[in-house]
């Protein structure tokens, strides 16, 4: 089943205690993206990446970081959490087309609730 | 996600009837144009998709409509079901160089029965 996995689903955390959330794609899709979701601000994209070992900043890459060793995998990497990062966060990724720069549909994973207290 | 949509603006349709949610977008070159449907506690989902050099575009049941001189995009939900209860965000993105999305923050729609 072609999917977009994250983990963990739910996290609580303590501000400053470094965490990493994983992010798989098993459709060979060029394009992966972070996105956080909080209420009356809709999505804002965090980072994204065209391809392996390419990545680019979205809107709101303050305090993440993120890394595409592999084309499945994109980490989003919290190094020192802080409250204002509490947020709901999806990774999603898309086909880049024969062309390599056409995104088109994305695909979301199912979402991962972070708390940092 | 659960709790996203309690600053949302709401659309009630009933069912049966056609919806129309609106959304404006912000940057003039975008050429781009998604609709995406999130139920609650699950990621977006795409529904229909439109280009710069397109004014109208039709899916099954789905309409979206541009119009780039007022920088305005509709969705139409023909014969609206409960299963279209949902948030419907808009998207935007410019991809001459950049592959960033703007997303606008949605609106609730709610099919009474």
């Amino acid at each position: 089943e072609a999917q977009v996995t994250q983990n963990p689903r739910y996290l609580i955390t303590v501000t400053g205690k470094k965490l990493t959330v994983t992010c798989s794609q098993n459709m060979n899709h060029e394009y992966m993206s972070w996105y956080r979701q909080d209420p009356g601000l809709g999505l804002r994209q965090i980072y994204y990446s065209m391809n392996v070992e390419v990545t680019d900043k979205g809107d709101v890459p303050e305090g993440y970081k993120v890394s595409r060793k592999e084309k499945r995998n994109f980490p989003l990497i919290l190094e020192s959490p802080s409250p204002n990062q509490t947020s709901l966060y999806f990774c999603a990724s898309s086909s880049t087309g024969t062309s390599g720069r056409q995104v088109g549909e994305q695909y979301f994973g199912p979402g991962t609730r972070l708390t940092v207290t | 996600g659960e709790n996203v949509g309690l600053h949302l603006p709401t659309l009630s349709v009933q069912e049966g009837d056609n919806s129309i949610i609106n959304c404006a977008y912000s940057n003039s070159a975008s050429d781009y144009f998604i609709w995406y449907k999130q139920e609650s506690g699950k990621g977006p989902q795409f529904i229909i998709d439109i280009r710069s050099n397109m004014d109208k575009r039709q899916g099954q049941r789905v309409t979206v409509l541009l119009n780039k001189t007022v920088k305005h995009l509709s969705l139409q939900i023909a014969a609206t079901q409960p299963g279209d209860s949902a948030v419907y965000f808009c998207a935007e993105s410019a991809h001459s160089g950049t592959y960033k999305y703007i997303f606008g923050t949605g609106t609730r729609l709610k099919v009474l029965a």
